[in-house]
C-alpha cells in the first residue's frame, strides 16, 4: 500500500466551484506539504504544516486554503476554482532527524491529483 | 525569477553512456540540494542529495557534484539505463528546518536502447 495517498487522482470542475483535494499518509511524519506543478515551472509550494496545530503559507497560497485534520491527513481546498488553477497537485511528507534537522531533507510524495478547471 | 534553474528541458542519451543533468541556482544561502526522479502518473521520488559542505556525493550509478562558487550542481548517471528515463528535478533548501524547498522546472531524460 502506498505511504502517501491522494484523492481524487483526477478531477474536472467548473469555474467558481469549491474543490477539496485530500491527502493521507501512513508514514507517521509530522510534516506535510502541498505543491502544484505547472509545465516549465517545477513544483511550487502552496502550504505546509509541521504538526496538527501548525499551518504556514508557501510561495503561492492565494486562492487556496488547507486543513490539517490529524497527523495523517492534510487537505487542500480551492474555495472558488479558476482556470489558472488547472495543474498537477502533489502532497508530500517529511520527518525530522535525530539532530532536529529535516532528516536528509527528503520529502515523500503522493501520486498527484490532476485538476482541470473549465 | 526562478532561484533554481534547469536550462535543458530534455536530454537524450544512449543506453550505457553517461547522462549529465545540470542545475544552477541563484541564492548562495541554499545549504542542501536534492535530486528527485519522476515517472509519469507518479509523484517525485528522492534520488540523491548533497550538503553544501561537500562537493561530491555518490550512490551507486548516481553521483551529484556541487560547485558552490559557480552555484552549479550536476547529476551524473553512469551507465545510463532505459529505466532511468524520467523527469529529474533539482531542489534546494534554504534553512535547517526544510520548509523552504525550491524546485527547478525539471529535465526529461530519455535513455535510448
Amino acid at each position: 500500500d502506498a505511504d502517501v495517498t491522494q484523492t481524487p487522482r483526477n478531477r474536472i470542475t467548473k469555474t467558481g466551484k469549491r474543490i477539496m483535494l485530500e491527502c493521507s499518509q501512513t508514514k507517521g511524519h509530522d510534516r506535510m506539504y502541498w505543491y502544484r506543478q505547472d509545465p516549465g515551472l517545477g513544483l511550487r509550494l502552496i502550504y505546509y504544516s509541521f504538526d496538527v496545530k501548525d499551518i504556514n503559507k508557501g510561495e503561492i497560497s492565494d486562492g487556496y486554503s488547507v486543513s490539517r485534520q490529524a497527523q495523517a491527513k492534510f487537505s487542500l481546498s480551492l474555495e472558488s476554482a479558476i482556470p489558472n488553477q488547472t495543474a498537477l497537485y502533489f502532497c508530500a511528507t517529511s520527518d525530522l532527524g535525530d539532530s532536529g534537522r529535516a532528516a536528509g531533507h527528503e520529502q515523500f510524495f503522493g501520486p498527484g491529483t490532476r485538476l482541470t478547471v473549465l | 525569477d526562478q532561484q533554481v534553474k534547469q536550462n535543458s528541458p530534455s536530454l537524450s542519451v544512449q543506453e550505457g553512456r553517461i547522462s549529465i543533468l545540470n542545475c544552477d541556482y541563484t541564492n548562495s544561502m541554499f545549504d542542501y540540494f536534492l535530486w528527485y526522479k519522476k515517472y509519469p502518473a507518479e509523484g517525485p521520488t528522492f534520488l540523491i542529495s548533497i550538503s553544501s559542505i561537500k562537493d561530491k556525493n555518490e550512490d551507486g550509478r548516481f553521483t551529484v557534484f556541487l560547485n558552490k562558487s559557480a552555484k552549479h550542481l550536476s547529476l551524473h548517471i553512469v551507465p545510463s539505463q532505459p529505466g532511468d528515463s524520467a523527469v529529474y528535478f533539482c531542489a534546494a533548501t534554504l534553512d535547517n528546518y526544510g520548509q523552504n524547498f525550491v524546485f527547478g522546472p525539471g529535465t526529461r531524460l530519455s535513455v535510448l536502447p
